[in-house]
């Protein structure tokens, strides 16, 4: 069946640490696949996306991710972690071995930075 | 500066009430998204449009639901009659999906309340 999820529903991290969220998912396919960032009382922004192409991607914010097709994952990380990175990030797939063009998002990751 | 306009952002109704929620997705999109996000089922596709017609409605609940683009600037979200368990922030986002690539833009999103 074809799913995504992400591990570690809150995640901590001291400002200036490492930041690695984590996203597998499951498809007998390659999907193309999303990273956003959702902070409080707003919509969704896109931080990056891999489609096709290079596996490590670049987003905004610094933030980037690798698509690991032998892993089936596609882990988000940061080098060093700023207070406004504070907030909720969702990795999204869109599943290639269906018609369907709409995003099947993972259950979210919050993501804490202690001062 | 592009984005998608949400409209009402919070709506407070009771409980048989028909509630309408409106979405201008970015000028020259072709698809239009509705989804729901609540604390347990997180974030679920309810339904999506390509260049104004229904694609796919199956996470929608059809018997109080409905979801209609009457042009490319106006997509409308309806629940009649409304229900407590309705009670969720739902978001409209927009993409110009070519071939198999689907970036979404969301918008703030509508609270929802039904007491």
């Amino acid at each position: 069946a074809q799913s995504v999820t992400q591990l570690g529903s809150h995640v901590s991290v001291s400002e200036g640490a490492l930041v690695l969220l984590r996203c597998n998912y499951s498809s007998s396919v390659p999907p193309y696949l999303f990273w956003y960032v959702q902070y409080p009382n707003q919509g969704l922004q896109l931080l990056l996306k891999y489609t096709t192409g290079a596996t490590l991607v670049k987003g905004i914010n610094g933030f980037e991710a690798e698509f690991k097709k032998s892993e089936t994952s596609f882990h988000l990380t940061k080098p060093s972690a700023h207070m406004s990175d504070a907030a909720e990030y969702f990795c999204a797939v869109t599943f290639m071995d269906t018609g369907r063009r709409a995003l099947t998002f993972g259950s979210g990751t919050r993501l804490q930075v202690q001062p | 500066d592009a984005r998608v306009t949400q409209t009402p952002r919070h709506k407070v109704t009771e409980m048989g009430q028909e509630v309408t929620m409106r979405c201008q997705p970015i000028l020259g999109h072709n698809t239009v998204f509705w989804y729901r996000q609540t604390m347990m089922q997180g974030l679920e596709l309810l339904a999506y449009f390509r260049n104004r017609a229904p694609l796919d409605d199956s996470g929608m609940p059809k018997d109080r639901f409905s979801a209609e683009m009457p042009d490319a600037t106006l997509a409308t979200l309806k629940i009649q009659p409304s229900e407590p368990r309705d009670s969720a922030v739902y978001f409209c986002a927009s993409g110009l999906v070519l071939g198999r690539d689907t970036e979404a833009f969301f918008g703030q999103g509508t609270r929802l309340t039904v007491v």
